[in-house]
């Protein structure tokens, strides 16, 4: 079965700077790739997802890479925010009736002023 | 409208009890899934069902059992209590066609076990 590894579990970055969180996974049928950020007592909620066609995508601070052949893909948030603190989750799929979200073991995110 | 709707949102019970949890979807989605969430916020898939059938169960202690009367609900019992069943647990769907693979999550039942 898919096994994702996320890293790292926190992460400290002062307002304004970059963060970056990496995930690789292990099963190479694995096609879908959504990234999650669950705030303080609240559901998980996807900011972004890639697909295995496409190596990049981005979205206002957020992008996403995906390097099939290193089975690795990265969220990188821009010119963070107080309100970007949140735990981030990535995960992978197959896309398909018995499909399987995994997600990684989460990173905690702190957004310092 | 709520698209994934759990309750009850808190569960406070004592070892050794019998409690369930609803969850309701109206996406039309196909496949629902639980998930629980531990202290740690560890994630880790429990069930998923693909249009009442299920389709995954990740070597769940057989205390827990889902049930799902049609594809837009699925429920969870949970029998004989135990501590180490405290936390919360999220009740998600998905699509499984194209485009439509977003996972939506219900708000989560914190459960605590005394």
């Amino acid at each position: 079965g898919e096994n994702v590894e996320q890293h790292p579990s926190t992460l400290s970055v002062q307002e304004g700077d970059s963060a970056v969180i990496k995930c690789t996974y292990s099963d190479s049928a694995s096609n879908y790739f959504p990234w999650y950020k669950q705030e303080l007592g609240k559901r998980p909620q996807l900011i972004i997802d890639i697909r295995s066609n496409v190596g990049e995508k981005k979205d206002q601070r957020i992008a996403v890479t995906l390097n099939k052949t290193a089975k690795h893909f990265s969220l990188h948030i821009t010119e963070t925010q107080p309100e970007d603190s949140a735990v981030y989750f990535c995960a992978a799929t197959f896309t398909g009736t018995a499909s399987k979200l995994t997600f990684g073991t989460g990173t905690r995110l702190q957004v310092t002023l | 409208d709520t698209a994934v709707s759990q309750t009850p949102k808190y569960l406070v019970t004592q070892m050794g009890n019998d409690k369930s949890i609803k969850c309701e979807q109206n996406l039309g989605h196909d496949t629902m899934y639980w998930y629980k969430q531990d202290s740690k916020k560890f994630l880790k898939i429990m069930f998923s069902y693909n249009n009442k059938e299920l389709i995954i169960n990740e070597t769940v202690p057989n205390r827990f059992s889902p049930k799902s009367p049609d594809k837009a609900h699925l429920n969870l019992h949970i029998n004989s209590l135990e501590l180490g069943d405290s936390a919360v647990y999220f009740c998600a769907s998905i699509g499984t066609g194209g485009a439509n693979t977003e996972a939506f999550f219900g708000q989560g039942t914190r459960l605590t076990v005394v």
